[in-house]
């Protein structure tokens, strides 16, 4: 596609609840990455595929998320008995190349998450 | 892991006019890249400018420009002949050349007012 498309642009759940956010990069891009951006700060880091493979999983908070690319292109992550505390907006970002560069990173406009 | 600090949350310029936007980060290695990106309301993040640390001409684009200071490892940028259009949050962001922490690393941002 043209840009990176995250799906749904907006999910409201009930605590306790399990949601999958998705997210399309740009095709042809081996990097991808998910971001989560609280209210008032920056991203900050989940996780990073490249390829098919998560190659730094460092900065998912807990077990209850989880990310997957199955094909090496589209990216689910995943977050179990969801709380209050993970609203926010979830970010996703695709690169060209998997090794680390000066190249920029291109995001979707984010999947704003809301559990009440 | 690298911080990187915004100690701005809020700056307004008035139209037309010239303002500096800081960011200082903190890191041990002696190869890196630097970026500054936009949010605006749309929550899609934009990239305005981005500088590699082994280079010392500071990167201009158009009206934005970075003043690079290695030594005191700060990254401020200068948007001359402010426009409407330039209001948004910027986010300084900090990239590893290492595969571990290839990731982004991105400030708490500052939020632009530009005024008519």
């Amino acid at each position: 596609g043209a840009g990176v498309s995250q799906t749904p642009s907006n999910k409201v759940t009930e605590k306790g609840k399990y949601v999958e956010l998705r997210c399309d990069p740009i095709s042809g891009h081996t990097a991808l990455y998910w971001y989560r951006q609280s209210l008032g700060q920056g991203p900050e880091f989940l996780i990073y595929f490249q390829g098919t493979g998560a190659a730094d999983d460092s900065g998912l908070p807990n077990d209850r998320f989880f990310a997957v690319r199955p094909e090496g292109s589209v990216s689910t992550l995943k977050i179990q008995r969801t709380e209050r505390g993970d609203s926010a907006v979830y970010l996703c970002a695709s690169s060209l190349l998997s090794r680390p560069t000066g190249e920029e990173a291109f995001f979707g406009q984010g999947t704003r998450l809301t559990v009440v | 892991a690298q911080t990187v600090t915004q100690s701005q949350p809020e700056m307004s310029v008035q139209e037309a006019e010239t303002v500096t936007l800081s960011c200082t980060y903190d890191t041990s290695e002696s190869d890196y890249y630097l970026f500054w990106y936009k949010q605006p309301p749309s929550r899609q993040m934009i990239l305005v400018i981005r500088q590699e640390a082994y280079k010392q001409q500071n990167a201009t684009e158009n009206r934005f420009s970075v003043n690079f200071q290695k030594a005191a490892k700060s990254f401020s940028l200068k948007i001359s002949d402010s426009q409407l259009g330039d209001a948004a949050m910027y986010f300084c962001a900090y990239r590893s050349p290492m595969i571990t922490g290839n990731q982004f690393y991105f400030g708490t941002g500052t939020s632009l007012t530009v005024i008519p």
